[in-house]
């Protein structure tokens, strides 16, 4: 089966511009989270969605930040005026069902944003 | 707040010794600890899930132990190849269903 899949791979940009990375989890999988990863660093919370809801948008740094699920499923994650120090690689990932606690998250190969 | 760290930042070993990498965190009041592996450029990819109550769990030549009141787990690679060569991340969830991850051990086998 398909796992998680993130698109585009890699997104070069300029300092202002507004980009949006895209997000297809696992089937049926109704968790859904977005991290991000500097060089040399482990991932950083970003947002989760249960469902449709954004359940926890404590991570997003500030408000260009944005996410939506509208129907439970794809996920885009969307920066505006995005600024150099935005550059990292975003990572998405889904679990199944609402007993996430013990379930494995499960990750895509991630979107390699460049802000120049 | 939770944190979690992972020694040594590096690790070279010949093909064929066994390894044990460690990972501590700050916080016991977790859910479960999870391990994976990053290859350069790529995802994650999860490895072994260990639950708050287990103590330990296994795949083929993992093994991964936790120790919830003193805050650590270790990963063991058994007779090591150099397919298992990349970064191992370990990274413990609490009930905000947050994972907080450590920086990894990046592992590289000497064929």
């Amino acid at each position: 089966g398909a796992g998680v899949s993130q698109t585009p791979s890699n997104k070069v940009t300029e300092k202002g511009k507004y980009v949006e990375l895209r997000c297809d989890p696992i089937s049926g999988h109704t968790a859904l989270y977005w991290y991000r990863q500097s060089l040399g660093q482990g991932p950083e919370f970003l947002i989760y969605f249960q469902g449709t809801g954004a359940a926890d948008d404590s991570g997003l740094p500030n408000d260009r930040f944005f996410a939506v699920r509208p129907e439970g499923s794809v996920s885009t994650l969307k920066i505006q005026r995005t600024e150099r120090g935005d550059s990292a690689v975003y990572l998405c990932a889904s679990s199944s069902g609402r007993s996430s606690y013990n379930s494995p998250l499960h990750f895509g190969n991630g979107t390699r944003l460049t802000v120049t | 707040k939770q944190e979690v760290t992972q020694i040594p930042a590096a690790l070279s070993v010949p093909e064929g010794e066994n390894l044990v990498l460690n990972c501590s965190f700050t916080d016991s009041a977790i859910y479960n600890l999870q391990w994976f592996r990053q290859d350069p450029g790529k995802g994650l990819t999860s490895l072994l899930l260990i639950q708050s109550s287990q103590r330990e769990q296994t795949s083929g030549r993992l093994n991964a132990s936790l120790d919830k009141s003193s805050g650590r787990s270790t990963l063991y690679i058994a007779a090591s190849q150099p397919g298992d060569s990349a970064t191992y991340l370990c990274a413990v969830r609490r009930e905000d269903e947050k994972l907080t991850f450590g920086t990894g051990t990046r592992l590289t086998i000497i064929p």
